[in-house]
């Protein structure tokens, strides 16, 4: 078990740009969360997937940002024509859901800090 | 979804004191937890309470939980350098889409 990791764990790139991160969660998690994180704030949600499925994405999820999981274990999550708006730490986190579970513990990454210019 | 807040913003003690951290919340819940983030860097989950305890520990971390009055505490005690760290409580509900909602979070500073 190495956690969870995140590729790049930095990233500058000129407004308008598109950029793309990688999270590659715990082995045998089925869930994995997409967080975004301002300064003095907390992690704000922005999506998730069990397996290969999103099952939920919040409004702040503008249509400029798309995420998959393709098999269900490493996730994308692109920007589009980023805006300087988008700089951000974004982080993922992964858990072990069995069911209806309402205890799970998510493991997250380092995140990528995401700087637009 | 709900929303943890956490006060008070930011704590400035010397080592060796106990820190207190509050968190409060709007709506039922089915379970809270705490979680640590160093600067710069993910989270890292310290506890987790259920709805049907009210005390928690872990080495030098209790937690609280109090359900009517909708609020949860964190105690480090014999604090260290080390404890240095921006602290998170995390609210989530029953059901298969679970979504901890964080708050702003406590900024603990311990002096040596």
């Amino acid at each position: 078990d190495t956690g969870v990791s995140q590729n790049p764990r930095h990233k500058i790139t000129k407004r308008g740009q598109n950029v793309t991160f990688r999270c590659d969660p715990i082995s045998e998690h089925n869930r994995l969360y997409w967080y975004r994180q301002t300064l003095g704030q907390g992690p704000e949600f922005l999506t998730y997937f069990q397996n290969e499925a999103q099952l939920e994405k919040s409004r702040l999820l503008s249509d400029r940002f798309s995420a998959e999981r393709p098999k269900g274990s490493f996730s994308t999550l692109e920007i589009q024509r980023t805006e300087q708006g988008d700089s951000a730490m974004y982080l993922c986190a992964s858990s072990l859901a069995s069911g209806v579970s309402t205890q799970e513990t998510q493991y997250f990454g380092p995140g990528t800090r995401l700087l637009v210019l | 979804s709900q929303q943890g807040e956490e006060d008070p913003q930011a704590l400035s003690i010397q080592e060796g004191e106990n820190a207190t951290m509050n968190c409060s919340y709007k709506t039922s819940i089915n379970n809270l937890q705490w979680y640590r983030q160093n600067s710069g860097r993910g989270l890292v989950h310290l506890i987790l309470i259920r709805s049907n305890e009210r005390e928690k520990h872990s080495g030098r971390l209790r937690v609280t939980l109090d359900t009517s009055k909708k609020s949860s505490s964190l105690l480090i005690t014999a604090s260290r350098a080390a404890d240095t760290a921006s602290y998170f409580c995390a609210t989530g509900t029953a059901g298969g889409s679970y979504i901890p909602t964080f708050g702003r979070g406590t900024s603990l500073i311990v002096h040596p």
